[in-house]
């Protein structure tokens, strides 16, 4: 089945400029998680999203960053004047949310790279 | 809240030989572990995953990891490395959500 996908794929944006990264998660799941990836670092927690509960913003880095999600359906995250520092590939990933609310194991999208200029 | 800490940046391995990554973890509670493995420029593939069934976890293209609650640990072994396995590997610790280590980039010489 179709998994995980992530548009753009890549994107190049002027610093100052808002960006909107879409998410699309795997039908069914109702977990999805955005994270970051800077050049050469690991994943950074950003946001998570489960069902209709509210959202654990906990790794959002600022105020610039949000993210939403309709439902159990399609999520976007967007970046209010991007700076230069927000370069960096951005990766969705969906999970079934087992039993006492363990997640099974994340599929990941193949990620938007933003270059902000 | 959990954390996960992969105790090597880097790794080097010559081909044919055994492979270990290691990683550590607290948790308030009794965890799901995963490890997942990112190619250059491809996406992330999981490995392998333990919840609470068998201690030691089989995965895919030969790897394996055991769960020691007693040293909160889950290091990812492979008896022979192949150069096919350079990349950069993730702990992958989770209760509510899933945190990710900073990786450890697998190295292999010919």
């Amino acid at each position: 089945g179709a998994g995980v996908s992530q548009s753009p794929s890549n994107k190049v944006t002027e610093k100052g400029k808002d960006v909107e990264l879409r998410c699309d998660p795997i039908s069914g799941h109702t977990a999805l998680y955005w994270y970051r990836q800077r050049l050469g670092q690991g994943l950074e927690f950003l946001i998570y999203f489960q069902g209709n509960s509210a959202p654990d913003k906990s790794g959002l880095p600022s105020d610039r960053f949000s993210a939403e999600r309709t439902g159990e359906s399609v999520s976007t995250l967007t970046i209010q004047r991007t700076q230069q520092e927000d370069s960096a590939v951005y990766l969705c990933a969906s999970s079934f949310m087992g039993g006492q609310r363990i997640p099974y194991e994340q599929y990941f999208g193949p990620g938007t790279r933003l270059t902000v200029t | 809240a959990q954390s996960v800490t992969q105790l090597d940046s880097h790794v080097s391995v010559s081909e044919g030989t055994p492979v270990l990554l290691r990683c550590n973890y607290s948790s308030s509670y009794s965890p799901s572990l995963f490890w997942y493995v990112q190619h250059p420029n491809k996406g992330l593939q999981l490995l392998l995953k333990y919840t609470s069934a068998a201690t030691l976890v089989k995965g895919i293209n030969g790897f394996e990891a055991e769960f020691k609650k007693s040293e909160t640990s889950f290091h990812l072994t492979k008896p022979s490395a192949h150069m096919s396995d350079a990349a950069e590997y993730f702990c992958v610790v989770s209760e509510r959500d899933m945190r990710f280590g900073a990786g450890t980039r697998l190295t292999v010489k010919p």
